[in-house]
């Protein structure tokens, strides 16, 4: 069964940084393109960043370039968010999700991790 | 950036009624669309593919169509289960972008 389990979410203080990790299983993770999307509380799905199979190409939203690094260690079956310089409007659910090979629709997607920013 | 506009925002609909969700892309994306269900705090779920592929174990209830710019999400008979928000999404280029939403309720 393919499987995406994200984890790292949790309270930080503004300024603050946060590593989130996505473990895949069920799959062969190195075959994959990967993205991660958020979810503010009530609010609407945003992506925040994709990754290609052997990390040479890296796509980021505005929102978060410059602050956020997506990566990935195929090794380790694991994909990775380093978020720095986090702010209140950075609150989400993260989820990791990935493409299949012949396309570049999202499936399936991890249970999600909170994120809340605040002092 | 490409801009998904969604419509409706939401609608009340009774279980056995057809609904219809509408995208809009504000460029043309060829079929390069999805649509997702998400379930009150649960992961989305893909449903439809390229368009108007619809993804293994997806009920055969729900079809999507369009090419271009506009595109349609449609439940044939909407079941007990299918009271959620749906998203489009483009996958055409970066930054991918999804629609606001619709949140489809009981009547």
């Amino acid at each position: 069964e393919v499987q995406l389990v994200e984890s790292g979410g949790g309270l930080v203080q503004p300024g603050g940084s946060l590593r989130l990790s996505c473990e895949a299983s069920g799959f062969t993770f190195s075959a994959y393109e990967m993205n991660w999307v958020r979810q503010a509380p009530g609010k609407g799905l945003e992506w925040l960043s994709y990754i290609s199979r052997d990390s040479s190409d890296i796509y980021y939203a505005d929102s978060v370039r410059a602050r956020f690094t997506i990566s990935r260690d195929n090794a380790k079956n694991s994909l990775y968010l380093q978020m720095n310089s986090l702010r209140a409007e950075d609150t989400a659910v993260y989820y990791c999700t990935k493409e299949p090979p012949e396309g570049r629709w999202f499936d399936p997607w991890g249970q999600g991790t909170l994120v809340t920013v605040s002092s | 950036a490409i801009q998904m506009t969604q419509s409706p925002s939401s609608l009340s609909a009774s279980v056995g009624d057809r609904v219809t969700i509408t995208c809009r892309a504000s460029q043309g994306i060829r079929d390069d669309l999805g649509w997702y269900q998400q379930k009150s705090g649960k992961a989305p779920k893909l449903l439809i593919y390229a368009a108007t592929s619809l993804q293994s174990g997806v009920p055969s209830r729900f079809s999507g169509s369009g090419f271009g710019t506009d595109f349609t999400l449609t439940i044939s008979s909407l079941q007990p289960e299918d009271f959620a928000t749906y998203y489009c999404l483009q996958d055409f280029n970066y930054p991918r972008t999804f629609g606001q939403g619709t949140k489809v309720e009981i009547k």
